[in-house]
């Protein structure tokens, strides 16, 4: 079985530009979420989707980020424009559903430096 | 705010001894689950415990749960190098939608 894969694995940009980032869960899995991880502390949940519709996005700067799953299968997160505190590493994770009970697969991350 | 801080920040030890890190949370939850994260494999799940369990074994995995006090505690028998990793817990609001929360994570150096 395929994990989670995400896409760049690191990226490098300077402040107010613009970065997306890329996930592809596990086949069949209802449930994504989109991480945001800082040096030293744990994951912190910026969106949850069930299928194609937001569950949760309330820790979500939404006057700069943005995060879609159209299909329901694949995501997509966006920053525009960056600031330098959003340096931290981004984690995909899916479930086959939105129970906590469920466990999440984590992808490998995408490393973001903001200068 | 994290639901779950763990205890202790960090903690070195030889191969072979036991370790043993706590985590505490704030609100009434329906199960606690405890993940681990090295360079290598990234963030895995290891073990849950739900919230009418006191104590779960998975191999060299014990984990508790005291659900008066508030906390949980995980214990890893005999470690070895491959153990070195970030141990996060992970809580869900019983109150809420099953929102999972991971907490500030304990780092655990295992010396050959």
């Amino acid at each position: 079985e395929a994990g989670v894969a995400q896409s760049p694995r690191y990226k490098i940009i300077e402040k107010r530009q613009s970065v997306a980032f890329w996930c592809n869960p596990i086949s069949g899995h209802a449930t994504l979420y989109w991480y945001q991880q800082i040096l030293g502390q744990g994951p912190k949940l910026l969106i949850q989707f069930q299928n194609n519709g937001v569950v949760d996005d309330s820790q979500l700067p939404k006057d700069r980020f943005s995060a879609e799953r159209l299909k329901g299968v694949d995501s997509t997160l966006k920053i525009q424009p960056a600031k330098l505190e959003d340096s931290a590493v981004y984690l995909c994770a899916s479930s086959r559903s939105g129970s906590s009970y469920n466990e999440q697969f984590f992808g490998p991350g995408t490393r973001l430096t903001v200068l | 705010s994290q639901q779950g801080e763990e205890d202790p920040q960090a903690l070195s030890i030889q191969e072979g001894e036991n370790a043993t890190m706590n985590c505490s949370y704030k609100t009434s939850i329906n199960n606690l689950q405890w993940y681990r994260q090295n360079s290598g494999r990234g963030l895995v799940h290891l073990i849950l415990i739900r919230s009418n369990e006191r104590e779960k074994h998975s191999g060299r995995l014990r984990v508790t749960l005291d659900t008066s006090k508030k906390s949980s505690s995980l214990l890893i028998t005999a470690s070895r190098a491959a153990d070195t990793a970030s141990y996060f817990c992970a809580t869900d609001y019983s109150g809420g939608y099953q929102k999972v929360t991971f907490g500030t994570g304990t780092k655990l150096q295992v010396i050959p």
